[in-house]
């Protein structure tokens, strides 16, 4: 077990719907990441937070946005969702000391009917 | 061409067999390489962590960088059934560069 939860496990859902992932960060981790994980491209980074500021971004799609929580949990909303958002999403934590260290969760499935 | 590129294999060794897993990258700013274990419909976990060139031992595991070939291994002795799963390769520069590059992943399976 990592210590990075994220629920639901599993989201199903249709066309034009919005959905929001949670993520509880290892505790005294500040910093959290979210990654899509997909067939054909694999793991991608999306966005991180650090102690509730955005500090990096990568291929994250305007339909898509995050926020870090001052209890330190972090939500990523998907709005819009089309059929090519169906994928795993996995939230990271690292410690302060060390970002370069991400532990990973388990991951949410969303499936995009 | 990708920044991190992986051979997704898949690869299917006997009970025992050293493994090799091998990963290429383009930029020459990586300096910080992972491998992650992935098991089906888990999260990716960490496995080895490695700085700049050289070797990492951990029992059974065994990280190579070669930054002037711009080539990273992972090598597994005496593989165990338990040990079939994806292996990723991840990297960053790290300074204020964050995210880490993964490869695609390497889908191992160990025979007993």
């Amino acid at each position: 077990d990592s210590g990075v939860t994220q629920t639901p496990k599993h989201l199903i859902t249709a066309t034009g719907q919005r959905v929001t992932l949670r993520c509880s960060p290892r505790s005294g981790d500040l910093s959290v990441y979210w990654y899509q994980q997909s067939l054909d491209q694999g793991l991608q980074f999306l966005i991180q937070y650090y102690n509730g500021e955005e500090r990096a971004k990568g291929n994250i799609l305007e339909r898509f946005s995050a926020q870090q929580f001052p209890d330190l949990h972090s939500e990523l909303n998907l709005s819009s969702l089309e059929l090519g958002d169906s994928a795993l999403y996995f939230c990271a934590s690292s410690p302060s000391t060390s970002t370069n260290i991400q532990y990973f969760g388990a991951g949410t499935r969303l499936s995009v009917l | 061409q990708k920044e991190v590129e992986q051979d997704p294999g898949p690869l299917s060794v006997p009970e025992g067999a050293i493994v090799s897993l091998n990963c290429t990258y383009s930029n020459s700013a990586f300096q910080y390489f992972m491998w992650y274990r992935q098991y089906s419909r888990k999260g990716p976990e960490l496995l080895m962590y490695t700085y700049s060139s050289g070797n990492k031992e951990d029992g059974r595991f065994t990280a190579q960088v070669d930054k002037s070939s711009k080539y990273i291994s992972l090598f597994i002795r005496d593989s165990q059934p338990s040990d079939s799963a994806t292996y990723l390769c991840a990297m960053n520069s790290g300074g204020s560069n964050y995210k880490l590059t993964f490869g695609k992943g390497t889908l191992l399976t160990v025979n007993p």
